[in-house]
């Protein structure tokens, strides 16, 4: 599965958009990209994911460049209960790769 | 509907001791994964059980065992326990289509003394 790079920590001041950003130039074309996070003391939550057309739902948007090298994860209105460490993963969705790869995230910081 | 559950919820183990963690899936999966994560660090990938088998197994020693039951739930066994292997456990579980994203429980932190 490919690398991905994304910033150490980020701050967010509370009710403005959170837009988390993520490097992925290795990326093939069979690779999606998923977004997790992990609040403290608790597991790994699915945020969302996509190959390569712009995804949405209840807890946030994707943005995947053209050339799927990068993307963004936007949480529209930032609340405290958004702070958490961010995981950006790319998967391959061929048969035999059933594991995902974290890396160390984006600590993300909401700001009263 | 339940999430993934996962028992106990901490646990303290003395060095060279043996160690059984146990985990049910979110309703209506069928395959189970399991993670390390240490203080600081993300998750790392131990192994992945689906029709009661191991289907793949990330960088760690045979003192990692595991077992899948017909009910989906499933085991993560560690031997001759090491001061290293303190961690959170995180057991996931996904529907077997290839995307489908896995829900993680909340873990069970290991504390070996």
């Amino acid at each position: 599965d490919a690398k991905t790079t994304q910033p150490t920590s980020m701050d967010c001041a509370e009710g403005r958009a959170a837009n988390l950003p993520c490097n992925h130039s290795t990326i093939s074309g069979n690779e999606y990209v998923y977004w997790y996070r992990q609040i403290h003391s608790q597991g790994p939550q699915y945020i969302i994911h996509g190959l390569k057309n712009n995804e949405t739902n209840e807890m946030a948007s994707l943005i995947i460049t053209e050339d799927r090298k990068s993307s963004t994860l936007i949480l529209p209105h930032a609340t405290l209960r958004d702070t958490a460490v961010y995981y950006c993963i790319v998967r391959s969705s061929g048969a035999g790769s059933y594991q995902l790869t974290f890396g160390k995230g984006t600590k993300l910081s909401v700001i009263p | 509907d339940a999430g993934v559950t996962q028992s106990p919820t901490h646990l303290i183990k003395t060095r060279g001791q043996q160690v059984t963690l146990r985990c049910s899936p979110k309703s209506g999966h069928d395959t189970v994964s399991w993670y390390q994560q240490a203080l600081g660090q993300g998750p790392q990938f131990i192994f992945q059980y689906y029709e009661e088998e191991e289907r793949q197994r990330g960088n760690f020693p045979d003192r990692f065992s595991g077992h899948q039951f017909p009910n989906y739930s499933s085991e993560l066994n560690v031997n001759a326990l090491l001061l290293g292997d303190s961690a959170l456990y995180l057991c996931a579980s996904s529907s077997p289509t290839s995307n489908s994203p896995l829900h993680f429980g909340n873990g069970t932190r290991l504390t070996v003394t």
